[in-house]
């Protein structure tokens, strides 16, 4: 089966770093995914990594090692807007989804 | 805006009573998920079209049951809800099968099973 892990909760205050890591053990890798998911709300894709190395994308960036099975969010200059649930994913095969429980990050004043 | 909408966005059903959850999609994907999210838990894949061939995962139980009667709407059917059924229910597109897809989300159905 697949095995995704990631912290439980996470709390930082606003104008900080926070990383958010990632470990998977599935049976494939055909790319890992990070998704945004706000309280009662859809999750909202952030970035796709299926090469090694550090994509950057404005405040948030997304790094992958495929040989230790690990990825980290990287989130810099929080907001308050950032508190939220972030997904890891990865995609084992064409089309299948395999989805960590969530990260709770939480941003204080 | 293209997106994907879902209706209702709460649902109450009691147990054992049929229940339909509605998805459509404006983005003209091909491909459209059902997912269950319990709460603090990872969503789970429950079956998925790729056009009008559907797909289930092994282990989604036969209560559950899609229709897809044409490219924009597909139905989840719950034939006979519990009460460990009570979750959200994501449905997602994508446009094509393939590893670099990005599956876009709904904004999930409530379901609460009385």
């Amino acid at each position: 089966g697949q095995n995704i892990d990631q912290p439980t909760e996470m709390t930082a205050t606003e104008g900080a770093i926070v990383q958010i890591n990632c470990t998977y053990q599935t049976s494939g890798f055909n790319g890992l995914f990070w998704y945004q998911q706000h309280a009662g709300e859809a999750p909202t894709f952030l970035s796709y990594n299926v090469l090694d190395g550090l994509e950057e994308k404005g405040r948030f960036s997304s790094f992958l090692s495929r040989s230790k099975g690990y990825s980290y969010l990287l989130l810099k200059e929080l907001q308050m807007k950032d508190s939220a649930s972030y997904l890891c994913a990865v995609r084992d095969g064409d089309y299948k989804l395999s989805f960590g429980a969530g990260t709770t990050v939480t941003v204080r004043a | 805006d293209a997106m994907v909408i879902q209706n209702p966005r709460y649902q109450v059903t009691q147990f054992g009573k049929p229940v339909t959850l509605s998805c459509s999609q404006t983005l003209n994907h091909n491909v459209m998920y059902w997912y269950q999210q319990k709460s603090s838990q990872a969503p789970k894949l429950l079956f998925h079209y790729y056009d009008k061939d559907f797909n289930n995962e092994a282990d989604t139980p036969d209560n559950f049951q899609s229709r897809r009667p044409n490219t924009s709407f597909c139905f989840l059917d719950i034939r006979s809800p519990g009460l460990g059924d009570a979750a959200m229910y994501l449905c997602a597109t994508s446009r094509e099968q393939g590893a670099a897809e990005t599956q876009y989300f709904g904004p999930g159905t409530r379901l609460l099973v009385l």
